[in-house]
């Protein structure tokens, strides 16, 4: 079974440019998220889909961040326009995302890592 | 709101040493808790979980049991090998609401040889 698959790997750019990521979750998992992971710290949640729509976008930094998951498969990150605080690994996981179990899994993709200079 | 705190690294220990990581959560309910790994240069990787207070979740020679009167899910190892080494996070779900994880800010373990 493949995994969650993120591009890309590495990203540099400099502030106030912007910057576009992309995820593939597992096939069949209606649930995605975003987390934003600063060095040193652990992974914050940033934008939480199901299915195609928005479960929770309290944390995202909607002036500068958007995210979308057309058709309710792959989803695109933005940030436009990037600050330096923005440097971080950006992880993309998956879920299946059926009924009110606690327990389920989240599978994370390999992150894309962006510098802003 | 849910928080999770761990114990501040880095851990450094000799091969087969024993291994403790603690971590103690705040959340209301009923949370499942996790152990996810990262592994150099690689994504995060889902060590153990347990849903349920009592609960002991195992893998790959890694424990943890939900202690829900300490509110804790430490993680223990018997003997650590070199290649364990790696940044370990303790997360929770909530059980209602959100879905999403909320981590704990990482423990990094040395195993020296």
């Amino acid at each position: 079974e493949a995994g969650v698959a993120q591009s890309p790997r590495y990203k540099i750019i400099e502030k106030r440019q912007s910057v576009a990521f992309w995820c593939n979750p597992i096939s069949g998992h209606a649930t995605l998220y975003w987390y934003q992971q600063i060095l040193g710290q652990g992974p914050k949640l940033l934008i939480q889909f199901q299915n195609n729509g928005v479960v929770d976008d309290s944390q995202l930094p909607k002036d500068r961040f958007s995210a979308e998951r057309l058709k309710g498969v792959d989803s695109t990150l933005k940030i436009q326009p990037a600050k330096l605080e923005d440097s971080a690994v950006y992880l993309c996981a998956s879920s299946l995302g059926r009924g009110t179990g606690v327990s389920e899994t989240q599978y994370f993709g390999p992150g894309t890592r962006l510098l802003v200079l | 709101g849910n928080s999770v705190t761990q114990m501040e690294g880095p851990v450094t220990l000799s091969e087969e040493a024993f291994l403790t990581i603690n971590c103690t959560y705040t959340a209301t309910g009923y949370p499942s808790l996790f152990w996810y790994v990262q592994y150099p240069g690689e994504g995060l990787q889902l060590l153990l979980k347990a849903t349920k207070a009592d609960d002991k979740g195992s893998n790959k020679g890694f424990e943890a049991t939900y202690r829900k009167e300490t509110t804790s899910f430490h993680l223990e190892k018997g003997s650590v090998q070199v290649s364990d080494s790696a940044v370990y996070f303790c997360a929770l779900r909530g059980d209602t609401g959100r879905r999403a994880l909320t981590f704990g800010s990482g423990t990094r373990l040395q195993v020296q040889p």
